[in-house]
């Protein structure tokens, strides 16, 4: 079935460290692919998406690569700040299906002055 | 707009108790979700509706219960609470199909089951 695998955490980093959080995925087809980000004591905002092989979602500094070789959806960032301690999921949707999120178990990333 | 909004913010139940976690959005988003987060894990499916009046179950609907009556509210029930339930549930809304169809989070309701 469909599933996403997350690198395990906790993360902490050093203000200004380059940042790579390692997403693979199991799916058929072509799903589109998510990064969520949640924030303490927060809902989850979306990050980045790509929704085709090869695409490249950015925002805010970070940015993935849909790369269907691979099955691969890093996350990564050159140059960390405090601000970005949060946690990060990668998450999937099906083609063709718009109602099936999957979720994967979440990266926490600590980032220290 | 005020996105997805959740009520309570925070509540603590005694066992057997129930309640209702408020949800709604302002998007005339046609799907809807609830979603329990647990301690250092992801997210588990609860419940989710494509529509007013259409409901399914998700990955883990044991001990909640769930009725859409309109677009905008879509709330979750507990019956008989139990210490398992002891979650952060997340409701969230899209629409499937469209520019964009990434999911909105509400800020999301912390429950304590003691």
């Amino acid at each position: 079935g469909d599933s996403v695998t997350q690198m395990e955490g906790p993360v902490t980093l050093s203000e200004e460290a380059f940042l790579t959080i390692n997403c693979t995925y199991t799916a058929t087809g072509y799903p589109s692919l998510f990064w969520y980000v949640q924030y303490p004591g927060e809902g989850l905002q979306l990050l980045l998406k790509a929704t085709k092989a090869d695409d490249k979602g950015s925002n805010k500094g970070f940015e993935a690569t849909y790369r269907k070789e691979t099955t691969s959806f890093h996350l990564e960032k050159g140059s960390v700040q405090v601000s970005d301690s949060a946690v990060y999921f990668c998450a999937l949707i099906p083609p063709n299906t718009g109602n099936q999120f999957y979720f994967g178990t979440g990266t926490s990333l600590t980032v220290i002055p | 707009n005020a996105g997805v909004t959740q009520t309570p913010k925070f509540r603590i139940l005694k066992i057997g108790q129930s309640m209702t976690l408020q949800c709604a959005q302002d998007m005339n988003h046609n799907y809807m979700y609830w979603y329990r987060q647990d301690p250092g894990m992801g997210l588990k499916l609860i419940y989710y509706s494509v529509g007013a009046g259409i409901t399914d179950k998700g990955e883990v609907p044991n001990g909640y219960n769930v009725s859409r009556s309109t677009t905008e509210d879509f709330p979750l029930r507990l019956e008989l609470a139990a210490p398992s339930q002891t979650s952060v549930y997340f409701c969230a809304s899209n629409y499937p199909g469209g520019l964009f169809d990434e999911q909105f989070f509400g800020p999301g309701t912390r429950l304590t089951v003691l």
